[in-house]
C-alpha cells in the first residue's frame, strides 16, 4: 500500500532564511506526488507535482522539490521564506489505478518568524 | 473560470436538522470528490464521483448522503448528524479523476453540529 511520512510536524525559519520540508513516500510503482498548501481556513491550493518527467518540480511562489527514486523522497525547499509562507503543507501520493484518491501526509505547519 | 465553489461557507445545524453541502466547477472535471477534515489533520477522502457515478465510499455512515446531478455539481445531504461530524468539508474536482491529475480544491463549508 501507498503511504506517505513527512517528517516534523512542526518547522519554524526566520524570514529569508531556507524553507525545507521533508516527505518519504513509499510505493511499489512509479509514483505521482504533490504539494498541496493550506492557509487558516481555506482549502487546499497545488504548490506542484510530480508525474515521472522532470525531477526537479518547480512551483508557484517559489517553492520547488526534487523527485528521489533512491531515497524515496519529495522534499519541499524554498531559498528564502516570506512572512506569507505560514501555512500548513500537505505532501501527498496518488494511489496507482485511476480513482485519483489522494493518499496525504500527516501535514507540516510553518511558522516564519520576521 | 477556474475555480471551485462551496456554498454555504459556515453552518450550524442542530442533530435533528436535514441540509445540504454544494459544490460547484465550471472547469469541465469529470472527477468531483468530498473530504473531511479536523482542525490540524489531513483531509480525509469520503466519497469520489466519476463521470457523474459514484465510484468510491469510503465506508462513510449513511447519514452522509452525496449527489451528483450532473458534470458541474456536487452536493452532500446531512441528516441526522453527531457532535463529532463538526469539521470543514472540502470539495475538489480533477480532470479525470486519474492518478496523475492534480485536484483542485474549494475553500470548504465549516460545519458545526451542536
Amino acid at each position: 500500500a501507498q503511504s506517505v511520512t513527512q517528517l516534523g510536524s512542526h518547522v519554524s525559519v526566520s524570514e529569508g532564511a531556507l524553507v525545507l520540508l521533508r516527505c518519504n513516500y513509499s510505493s511499489s510503482v512509479p509514483p505521482y506526488l504533490f504539494w498541496y498548501v493550506q492557509y487558516p481556513n481555506q482549502g487546499l491550493q497545488l504548490l506542484l507535482k510530480y508525474t515521472s518527467a522532470a525531477t526537479l518540480v518547480k512551483g508557484i511562489n517559489g517553492f520547488e522539490a526534487e523527485f528521489k527514486k533512491s531515497e524515496t523522497s519529495f522534499h519541499l525547499t524554498k531559498p528564502s521564506a516570506h512572512m506569507s509562507d505560514a501555512a500548513e503543507y500537505f505532501c501527498a501520493v496518488s494511489e496507482k489505478g485511476d480513482t485519483g484518491k489522494l493518499i496525504f501526509g500527516q501535514g507540516t505547519t510553518l511558522q516564519v518568524k520576521p | 473560470d477556474t475555480e471551485v465553489t462551496q456554498t454555504p461557507k459556515h453552518l450550524v445545524m442542530g442533530m435533528t436538522n436535514k441540509k445540504s453541502l454544494k459544490c460547484e466547477q465550471h472547469m469541465g472535471h469529470r472527477a468531483m470528490y468530498w473530504y473531511k477534515q479536523k482542525a490540524k489533520k489531513p483531509p480525509e477522502l469520503m466519497f469520489v464521483y466519476s463521470y457523474e457515478k459514484l465510484s468510491i465510499n469510503e465506508s462513510v455512515p449513511s447519514r452522509f448522503s452525496p449527489e451528483c446531478p450532473n458534470s458541474s455539481l456536487l452536493n452532500l445531504h446531512l441528516h441526522a448528524l453527531q457532535p463529532e461530524d463538526s469539521a470543514l468539508y472540502l470539495c475538489a474536482s480533477s480532470p479525470r479523476g486519474q492518478g496523475a491529475n492534480e485536484q483542485f480544491f474549494g475553500p470548504g463549508t465549516r460545519l458545526t453540529v451542536l
